[in-house]
């Protein structure tokens, strides 16, 4: 089966930095998304892993370990705009379905 | 805007009724996901269709079923509908199936059962 973990919350301050953890177990693997989703609206894409190591696009990152399946997303110069929910979600093998995650919601604080 | 498009926005029924709800993807993409977001819940993944073939099911229950039409655009019908139905449905589209390729979600269909 597939089973996804990430915190329920976390608070961080306008200007830090603040990393968001998720680990997961899956039967077969093909890749790894990070999506934000504000309340009420729609999940928009933030980023793909599908192979070890960081990939950076300005302010956020990702990082995978497919042997430890673990993930995490990074969010730098943290802005208010930033409070939303992060959904790590995992694609089996084939791409075919997608799980996401419960959720992570964080809360920016001045 | 996702350019993926959702009817209707909003939809309140009573129990026992069945609705349907309606996705249009992205031009050229052909794959459609559907999702259910319960309050303050994960997306629960529903079904997944490509090119009018189903290619992937997840919980989704018998009294809920889902077509993608050759025009690829795709409907989710909800029957028997219960309190517990009520919930964000997402629509999501990729342009193919099988990859990493991101998914872009539509703006849901809220549904409120009565």
């Amino acid at each position: 089966g597939q089973n996804i973990d990430q915190p329920t919350e976390m608070t961080a301050t306008e200007g830090a930095i603040v990393q968001i953890n998720c680990t997961y177990q899956t039967s077969g693997f093909n890749g790894l998304f990070w999506y934000q989703q504000h309340a009420g609206e729609a999940p928009t894409f933030l980023s793909y892993n599908v192979l070890d190591g960081l990939e950076e696009k300005g302010r956020f990152s990702s990082f995978l370990s497919r042997s430890k399946g673990y993930s995490y997303l990074l969010l730098k110069e943290l802005q208010m705009k930033d409070s939303a929910s992060y959904l790590c979600a995992v694609s089996n093998t084939g791409g075919f379905k997608t799980i996401f995650g419960a959720g992570t919601r964080l809360f920016v604080k001045a | 805007d996702s350019g993926v498009t959702q009817t209707p926005k909003h939809l309140i029924t009573a129990t026992g009724q069945r609705v349907t709800l309606r996705c249009s993807p992205r031009s050229g993409d052909l794959s459609v996901y559907w999702y259910q977001q319960s309050l303050d819940q994960g997306l629960q993944f529903l079904i997944q269709y490509y090119n009018g073939e189903e290619r992937a099911k997840g919980n989704i229950l018998e009294r809920f079923s889902a077509q993608q039409f050759p025009d690829l655009h795709s409907e989710l019908n909800l029957s028997s509908l219960e309190l517990g139905d009520s919930a964000l449905y997402f629509c999501a589209s990729s342009a193919v199936s099988g990859t990493g390729n991101e998914q872009f979600f539509g703006p849901g269909t809220r549904l409120t059962v009565l």
